[in-house]
């Protein structure tokens, strides 16, 4: 089955600086590709998500890019804000099964 | 429009009762998701439902949890004989289908604590 990996559990960063966050996956048969933001005793929300026939998506700050032949997407975050402090998961699905990473935990720092 | 619903909130239990955790997807959304999240830890699959196919049950962790969907719509898991360790937040979610993929939308989860 699919194993969805994502780096770094914690991450750190002064405010008005930029955040990446990084999911493998191992499946190539996975076809889309969401990033969720889960904000404290909160449910998980979509923010951005990507499909396997596009290799990078922009919303405002955010941005998800895909590397099929790597078998690795990224979340990127610029002019982070304090608001933007969650714990961030990434996914991969296939058949309408997810499999989802184990989540980062981001911490943006006034 | 509505978004996923769930019911109760919050549900406090003593060991080795039984308990009902109900999920009213998005109307139309013919896929559903139950997830259990422990205490600052990750989604665990439980159990998804796609249409009328027989459902996906390989998360469940053990046979004292089952789930079941009726008409295509309001799912219920079940949790037979609580054990402390089933207290976690119960997430239902469900998807619609756009094309080849699915894109999944959350409930606000039931909270459970068994004592």
């Amino acid at each position: 089955g699919e194993n969805v990996e994502q780096h770094p559990s914690t991450l750190s960063v002064q405010e008005g600086d930029s955040a990446v966050i990084k999911c493998t996956y191992s499946d190539s048969a996975s076809n889309y590709f969401p990033w969720y933001k889960q904000e404290l005793g909160k449910r998980p929300q979509l923010i951005i998500d990507i499909r396997s026939n596009v290799g990078e998506k922009k919303d405002q700050r955010i941005a998800v890019t895909l590397n099929k032949t790597a078998k690795h997407f990224s979340l990127h975050i610029t002019e982070t804000q304090p608001e933007d402090s969650a714990v961030y998961f990434c996914a991969a699905s296939n058949l309408g099964q997810f499999y989802f990473g184990t989540g980062t935990s981001l911490t943006v720092i006034p | 429009g509505a978004g996923v619903s769930q019911s109760p909130s919050n549900k406090v239990t003593e060991k080795g009762k039984d308990v009902e955790l109900r999920c009213d997807p998005i109307s139309g959304h013919t896929a559903l998701y139950w997830y259990r999240q422990s205490l600052g830890q990750g989604l665990e699959f439980l159990i998804y439902f796609q249409g009328n196919s027989a459902p996906d049950k390989s998360g469940l962790p053990s046979d004292r949890f089952s789930a079941e969907r009726t008409g295509g719509s309001v799912s219920t898991l079940t949790i037979q004989r609580t054990q402390q360790e089933d207290s976690a937040v119960y997430l239902c979610a469900s998807s619609p289908k756009r094309g080849a993929t699915y894109e999944q939308y959350f409930g606000p989860g039931t909270r459970l604590t068994v004592t």
